[in-house]
């Protein structure tokens, strides 16, 4: 079945430190790959998404994603963490335009002033 | 900016007792979905609907679990008799038909008590 792995489920940083947060999926075909953002007691925000083309996107508040197929990976990076990163952020994938979303478990990041 | 809304935020109901969650998605979304998120766990996904019908379900959504779309706006997801266990948040999310991102509410704390 296919499944998203995100190592870590919480990770701590220092305030100005780099963010980064692995995502693996298991696919023999890349699929479409998400990150979302969920601060507390809110629901899931887009952080970024690759569909096809360049294999680092950047999206909202400084985070980035680079999709490396032999790696089966999209690590999300940010280089300079800030207090309000503080949230959970989820990894998903989908397979087709239309298709569902599968979600890894989450990773909860800490900043730590 | 456009927004998927979800009415309501917290729903506590008896243990037995019909709940429906509402969700208006995006206005020229025609994609939409329900997901759940118990506490602690991942973001699961339940049902995907299209053109007024089921496009795909999950091994969760049995038949205690309906979707209707009753009129342009609403999408709403149904529980028949709600069971300990379906406490959760639910997540309604679209999606327009030329976009592989999907688009999600603030969701409804469901408590079955």
């Amino acid at each position: 079945a296919q499944s998203v792995t995100q190592l870590g489920s919480h990770v701590s940083v220092s305030e100005g430190a780099l963010v980064l947060l692995r995502c693996n999926y298991s696919s023999s075909v890349p699929p479409y790959l998400f990150w979302y953002v969920q601060y507390p007691n809110q629901g899931l925000q887009l952080l970024l998404k690759y569909t096809t083309g360049a294999t680092l996107v950047k999206g909202i508040n400084g985070f980035e994603a680079e999709f490396k197929k032999s790696e089966t990976s999209f690590h999300l990076t940010k280089p300079s963490a800030h207090m309000s990163d503080a949230a959970e952020y989820f990894c998903a994938v989908s397979y087709n335009q239309g298709g569902k979303l599968i979600f890894g478990q989450g990773t909860e990041l800490s900043v730590k002033p | 900016e456009p927004e998927v809304t979800q009415t309501p935020s917290h729903q506590v109901t008896q243990m037995g007792q019909e709940v429906i969650l509402r969700c208006v998605p995006i206005s020229n979304h025609l994609y939409f979905y329900w997901y759940r998120q118990i506490l602690g766990q991942k973001v699961e996904f339940l049902v995907s609907f299209y053109n007024n019908e089921i496009s795909e379900k999950s091994e969760i959504f049995d038949d205690q679990f309906s979707v209707e779309r009753p009129d342009g706006s609403n999408f709403t997801l149904k529980i028949r008799s709600t069971k300990l266990e379906d406490s959760a948040m639910y997540f309604c999310a679209s999606r327009e038909s030329g976009g592989p991102e999907a688009f999600f509410g603030q969701g409804t704390r469901l408590t079955v008590v």
